[in-house]
């Protein structure tokens, strides 16, 4: 089988930093994605960690624990433009199951 | 072209009828997906076809049939649905199944089923 956690909402302000947390069992696991998805819009990749670690992409950065089953993604700098829905993705056979999400609310 | 393009942005049928949705790509990219979304609720994997071949069907009724008649399209072909369908419907698609480099997504089209 497979279970996926995220927490459902997180607030937090303008500039401040903000991790958005993810545990996750799938069969299959190589690999861990993340998902950025407005209202309205669509989902937007991105990033992905295979190894253990961090990856930074500029004000993001990915981290996963492969011993843990554990990942995170670090917002830092955040702007009214980060408030968004989340989604941890992890690999699930040869695809991505997308996790239940974590809505992000920038406030100003 | 690094866009997944969807048509059209917004549908409305009744349960009698029987419409498609497009999604084309012209990023040589040789696997392509449809996932249901549900409001606030994460994109749910219906179909992948890799290399224009079926790969995954994830139990989806059959008044859901998807077609890829080459490599830079894919159909979703519908009919008789039921009011519960309503959804957004996504498209994506990756260099292949298994890929490290992300899923590309179409906008997706709000099908509302009365």
């Amino acid at each position: 089988g497979q279970s996926l956690e995220q927490p459902s909402e997180v607030t937090a302000v303008e500039g401040a930093i903000v991790q958005i947390n993810c545990t996750y069992q799938t069969s299959g696991f190589y690999g861990l994605s993340w998902y950025q998805q407005h209202d309205g819009g669509a989902p937007t990749f991105l990033s992905y960690n295979a190894l253990d670690g961090l990856e930074e992409t500029g004000r993001f950065s990915s981290f996963l624990s492969r011993s843990d089953s554990y990942g995170y993604l670090l917002l830092q700098e955040l702007q009214m433009k980060d408030s968004a829905s989340y989604f941890c993705a992890p690999s699930h056979g040869q695809n991505f199951v997308f996790g239940p999400g974590t809505r992000l609310s920038v406030l100003p | 072209d690094t866009e997944v393009t969807q048509t059209p942005k917004h549908l409305v049928m009744g349960m009698t009828n029987k419409k498609s949705l497009k999604c084309e790509q012209h990023m040589g990219h040789r696997a392509m997906y449809w996932y249901k979304q549900k409001a606030k609720k994460p994109p749910e994997l219906m179909f992948v076809y890799s290399y224009e071949k079926l790969s995954i069907n994830e139990s989806v009724p059959s008044r859901f049939s998807p077609e890829c008649p080459n490599s830079s399209l894919l159909n979703l072909h519908l009919h008789a649905l039921q009011p519960e369908d309503s959804a957004l419907y996504l498209c994506a698609s990756s260099h292949q199944q298994g890929t490290n480099y992300g899923y590309t997504f179409g906008s997706g089209t709000r099908l509302t089923v009365v």
